[in-house]
């Protein structure tokens, strides 16, 4: 099946740095990727819309300036968290859909736990 | 917005069955969704099925769907060990072609040895 492949899986770094995860389809072109953020033993809340070539879509109360997304190509987007505070340590899931098929299935990537001291 | 809920924990006995139940308020997507995440991992699609369905069977996953109830189970046949994770149903957010999912608050399943 389709593969999407998230980078770094674990991340920890100091506050009021940047941080960039990357979200990439390995074996098919996405023209959307989501982006979702899971806080401990809930479950996903979707955080924004990534469209190849245009901005992106953000949720309500999502900080577009805080969470930069870039989808510069069919098969990579990334989300990077400016100025990283502690209250933004979470674990952050990408998902793409693949361009080519007329179904709603998302392929999702496997998580970056993000940890800001 | 939409409401997917989940009973939050369930436990069974290595070699029983599971059956984890969602249950939602919309009703106009066309397909749903069963995911399964394992700690610290991503999410990765287990099984669909198709609105006009009422059961799909793959393997040891039989999902059941009542749309009268507007109501979805996944039973696990046998449970393993390896099967302990969190499970999610998640229904599309509108009509086809719609882009992301809602996702049920979803059930963690202990198998116990």
């Amino acid at each position: 099946g389709a593969v999407v492949s998230q980078h770094p899986s674990r991340v920890i770094c100091k506050s009021g740095t940047s941080v960039k995860i990357e979200c990439r389809s390995l074996d098919f072109q996405a023209t959307t990727m989501f982006w979702y953020r899971q806080f401990p033993k809930k479950s996903l809340m979707l955080m924004a819309t990534s469209n190849e070539g245009s901005k992106a879509t953000y949720e309500q109360g999502v900080e577009k300036d805080k969470f930069l997304i870039n989808h510069a190509s069919l098969t990579l987007s990334t989300l990077t968290v400016t100025s990283a505070h502690p209250e933004d340590s979470s674990f952050y899931i990408c998902s793409a859909r693949d361009a080519q098929q007329s179904n709603e299935k998302l392929f999702f990537g496997s998580g970056t736990q993000l940890s800001v001291l | 917005g939409e409401d997917v809920e989940q009973s939050l924990f369930l436990s069974v006995r290595e070699g029983d069955s599971s059956v984890i139940n969602c249950t939602y308020t919309d009703s106009s997507s066309t397909y749903l969704y069963w995911y399964k995440q394992e700690p610290g991992a991503g999410l990765q699609l287990l099984t669909y099925i198709f609105s006009n369905m009422d059961m799909k069977q793959d393997q040891r996953l039989t999902v059941l769907l009542n749309k009268k109830d507007k109501h979805l189970s996944l039973r696990i046949a046998d449970t393993q060990t390896g099967d302990s994770a969190i499970y999610f149903c998640a229904w599309p957010s509108g009509q086809t072609g719609a882009n992301n999912l809602f996702f049920g608050t979803g059930t963690r399943l202990t198998v116990i040895p």
